[in-house]
């Protein structure tokens, strides 16, 4: 079964330092997202991406969070500047039609930890 | 560091018995809902969906129900199993709020053998 690949799946960097994390979604589907999940707490939407722009943010994706798709296979969440509040599990997630018709599949996440 | 984490509410059940998730959610306007199971250290798994013009849909071994009136959600297992185990969270999509998912709480099922 097709599923979310996300790379790396722990990243531990010093506070201030650039990260990207990857994502390769399901290969036919159109919609990616960024969540996040900090430690024992509920999933958190970021953003949304279609047709190589973003649809929606939250208040959370502020302007150090940005999202790629730099080719026609990966999605990738960079944070410019990382604060320590930024230590959460990092979840990309696709779906082949905008959501509300089909559900979103998830990949088994970055642990970003900051330092 | 790291945010002190909400307390999950639990539900322990006897392998083999059946189990009731229970899900409140945020906004009357939502027309689509999914349940996910998330194992530790592991993504939200896809279990399933439905639409706010049903108010039940089965699917292998589990079955979800939806009240609009009181904004309530369930997830039914049937002959819970050992592999149940895992944090269940429901999660709302929102019409023309975008193609956001609003995740809740969770609930954490434990299956005693």
């Amino acid at each position: 079964e097709p599923e979310v690949t996300q790379t790396p799946s722990h990243q531990v960097t010093q506070m201030g330092q650039e990260v990207i994390l990857r994502c390769v979604p399901i290969s036919n589907h159109l919609y990616f997202y960024w969540y996040r999940q900090i430690l024992g707490q509920k999933v958190e939407f970021l953003v949304s991406f279609y047709n190589n722009e973003i649809s929606e943010k939250s208040e959370i994706f502020d302007d150090q969070f940005s999202v790629e798709r730099p080719d026609g296979s990966n999605f990738t969440l960079k944070i410019r500047s990382t604060k320590l509040e930024d230590s959460a599990m990092y979840f990309c997630a696709s779906s082949e039609t905008r959501s509300g018709n089909q559900p979103q599949h998830f990949g088994d996440g970055t642990r970003l930890s900051i330092l | 560091g790291e945010s002190v984490g909400l307390h999950l509410p639990t539900l322990s059940v006897q392998e083999g018995d059946n189990s009731i998730i229970n899900c409140a959610y945020s906004n009357s306007a939502s027309d689509y809902f999914i349940w996910y199971k998330q194992e530790s250290g592991k993504g939200p798994q896809f279990i399933i969906d439905i639409r706010s013009n049903m108010d039940k849909r089965q699917g292998q071994r589990v079955t979800v129900l939806l009240n609009k009136t009181v904004k309530h959600l369930s997830l039914q297992i049937a002959a819970t199993q050992p592999g149940d185990s895992a944090v269940y969270f429901c999660a709302e999509n929102i019409p023309n709020a975008g193609n956001m998912l609003t995740f809740g709480g969770g609930t954490r099922l434990m299956v005693k053998p």
